[in-house]
């Protein structure tokens, strides 16, 4: 079983910075079996970005992700009001089939 | 574009049995793999089942005894059984399409790019 972990759990920071965010798997994940996704309260998660690093339909290009085997990073490049949400990063291929990170939570400085 | 609307009680029982059904708009679920995952404070996102067709549906090994998931065709919309619940079944229950996308370098991709509304599910008695 393939365990991600996502570092920082909250990242604090204001609007017009740059966030990073990192998610660790415990094996390595084929980079197309890699993706992240942005939740707000009431809200489904909302794709972000798959493949690593090809962005959804409709997502800005603030966003970008990269990495490779075991460390994946999710980057927004300067933070809209909007942007502040949870964040889960996801692996596929390995049982379970598919397999979440625990979040990174970034809220407003 | 595609639309996916849940629908089932928001309580349950200890030891009943949970049942939800979302319902596709936009889509055949004839073509694609569909997805239950639910989101609670102990664990996070979770993966509960995909099914493509009855001979190619996958479940979480931690569930697998207690779940079981259809489709149906001719209402387009698939459906969730988990049996036996306890309050750590409580959780956020949401249905998503597994999209299976070719990327540029030919490798395949696979991501959860439409998700239902949710529905939250208290088991309590």
């Amino acid at each position: 079983e393939i365990v991600l972990t996502q570092s920082p759990v909250t990242l604090s920071l204001s609007p017009g910075e740059r966030a990073t965010l990192s998610c660790r798997a415990s094996q390595i994940v084929t980079s197309s079996y890699f993706a992240w996704y942005q939740q707000k309260p009431g809200q489904p998660p909302r794709l972000l970005i798959y493949g690593t690093s090809n962005r959804a339909t409709g997502i800005p290009d603030r966003f970008s992700g990269s990495g490779a085997e075991t460390d994946f990073t999710l980057t927004i490049s300067r933070l809209e009001p909007e942007d502040f949400a949870v964040y889960y990063c996801q692996q596929y291929g390995s049982s379970p089939l598919l397999s979440f990170g625990p979040g990174t939570r970034v809220v407003v400085k | 574009q595609v639309h996916l609307q849940q629908s089932g009680p928001g309580l349950v029982k200890p030891s009943e049995t949970l049942s939800l059904t979302c319902s596709v708009s936009g889509a055949s679920i004839s073509s694609y793999f569909w997805t239950w995952i639910r989101l609670s404070p102990g664990k996070g996102l979770e993966l509960i089942a995909n099914i493509f067709d009855r001979e190619n549906t996958n479940y979480n090994p931690s569930l697998e005894s207690r779940v079981s998931v259809s489709l149906d065709t001719s209402k387009n919309q698939f459906s969730l059984s988990l049996s036996a619940v306890t309050a750590a079944d409580t959780a956020l229950y949401y249905c998503a399409r597994l999209r299976e996308k070719l990327l540029r370098s030919g490798e395949s991709s696979y991501f959860l790019d439409s998700w239902g509304q949710g529905t939250l599910v208290t088991v309590s008695s």
